[in-house]
């Protein structure tokens, strides 16, 4: 049973330019959320996906976006990138929305550098 | 402003001691998340503790929650080596909306 993948595990983009990040979450989950963490911090949350739909926001600014496609995978976009994007980009994938006690799994991670 | 802290930060302890990690975060809350990272790996799920007074415990680790004190602690017994890592606790504020903590950084020492 696969667990959560990202892809991709490592790359570096240029301040200004976007970047696509993916997830797909472990069998049979169907919500994915996505949080940033940056060198030395805890996750934050940007936002969940379930349904095709973004259900919550974090803190974060409209250049993160997102999608979740009918097989509940999902995508992060980040758009005009800063020397501040600069993180490890998690997805977690968990059953349902609202349901408590359900385990809440991480995959390895994107690292995204800026320069 | 929700704030979830985790205290100490950094913590070095030495093989065989016992030492506590605290985590206390300012919203009602009763599910609440201890994840173990380490260095350049992601968020390891420990312990999910779903209602006050829940304990878990799992090997040398254990976990405990007031939600009356919104306060849940993960004490380490005879600490190993091979507990060195970031802990990070984390409440789930909504449907899976989780804040997490600072993180503790712990390093067991011979």
């Amino acid at each position: 049973d696969a667990g959560v993948t990202q892809s991709p595990t490592h790359l570096i983009k240029t301040r200004g330019q976007q970047v696509t990040l993916r997830c797909s979450p472990k069998s049979g989950h169907d919500t994915v959320s996505w949080y940033q963490q940056a060198l030395g911090q805890g996750p934050q949350f940007i936002f969940q996906y379930y349904e095709e739909e973004e259900r919550q926001r974090g803190n974060f600014p409209d250049r993160f976006s997102g999608h979740q496609f009918p097989n509940y995978s999902s995508e992060l976009n980040v758009n005009a990138l800063l020397l501040g994007d600069s993180a490890l980009y998690l997805c977690a994938s968990s059953f349902r929305t609202g349901i408590s006690g359900n385990t809440i799994y991480f995959g390895e991670g994107s690292w995204l550098t800026v320069v | 402003e929700l704030k979830v802290e985790q205290n100490p930060l950094f913590l070095s302890m030495q093989e065989g001691k016992n030492y506590t990690i605290y985590c206390n975060y300012s919203t009602t809350s009763d599910r609440l998340y201890w994840y173990r990272q380490d260095p350049g790996k992601s968020l390891e799920s420990l312990f999910v503790l779903l209602s006050n007074g829940a304990v878990k415990q799992e090997g040398r680790l254990m976990a405990s929650l007031d939600t009356k004190a919104r306060l849940s602690t993960l004490h380490i017994t005879a600490a190993v080596h091979d507990l060195s890592a970031t802990y990070f606790c984390a409440v789930d504020i909504r449907n899976n909306d989780m804040r997490f903590g600072a993180g503790t950084r712990l390093t067991v020492k011979p």
